[in-house]
């Protein structure tokens, strides 16, 4: 069965300063690894999508990464607007688009 | 590009009533999209798999009879919560492969708000 896990649950960061989050998983083929933005009461928002171990994404503040067992969302000089709930989820393959989602990790940055 | 709409935005509804949810891709088709539950504070649970011109596969324990799901077209898929009850309600949210972004991304749609009273 696949399993995704995202540490911290809840992580709180001053404005400009750095942090990771972290998605460790376990599935029979990765397929894809997503990282999605969600705000209260809205629909995910698509951040990245990660292939294989190495793979580097960066959009503006963000940057992803992915190894063999686990992918970090590494936040740099992170703004009160970078606030929201970071979910990370994998597909396998051969699973027909199917998404296993982590739990999220509300990142909260004051000013 | 990848916008996924959902109508209504929220829907406030008598325990017994029936409730219909749309999923629309905008400006993509989708042969292929997806219905997930929401509970507060939680992570998005998959609750099946709607698929155009043929019948929807649902997860294990989800009743396929009071989630009834219809992919019409290949913008449009609706699901209708039959018979409500205040136990059903939670956040409805769809996605959608495709839209021309990266291979095998989903796009998700704002969410339906359902509250059963």
């Amino acid at each position: 069965e696949d399993q995704v896990t995202q540490s911290p649950e809840a992580l709180r960061l001053q404005e400009g300063e750095s942090s990771s989050l972290n998605c460790s998983y376990t599935v029979s083929g990765l397929r894809g690894l997503f990282w999605y933005r969600q705000d209260p009461g809205k629909g995910p928002e698509f951040l990245f999508t990660l292939y294989s171990a190495g793979e580097e994404k960066e959009k503006e503040r963000l940057k992803a990464t992915l190894t063999k067992k686990e992918s970090f969302l590494h936040i740099t000089a992170p703004k009160p607007e970078d606030s929201a709930t970071y979910l990370c989820a994998v597909q396998a393959g051969g699973s027909n688009y199917k998404l296993t989602f982590g739990k999220g990790t509300l990142l909260t940055v004051n000013p | 590009g990848a916008v996924v709409s959902q109508h209504p935005s929220w829907v406030i509804c008598k325990s017994g009533t029936s409730v219909k949810i749309e999923c629309r891709s905008l400006d993509f088709q989708a042969t292929t999209m997806f219905w997930y539950r929401q509970f507060p504070k939680q992570s998005l649970m998959l609750m099946a798999t709607s698929n155009e011109g043929s019948k929807a596969t649902y997860e294990q324990g989800v009743e396929k009879d009071k989630f009834l799901i219809n992919h019409a077209s290949l913008t449009l898929s609706t699901l209708t919560v039959t018979s409500a009850h205040p136990e059903d309600s939670s956040f409805y949210i769809c996605s959608a492969p495709g839209g021309g972004g990266p291979k095998d991304t989903q796009y998700f749609g704002p969410g339906t708000r359902l509250t059963v009273l």
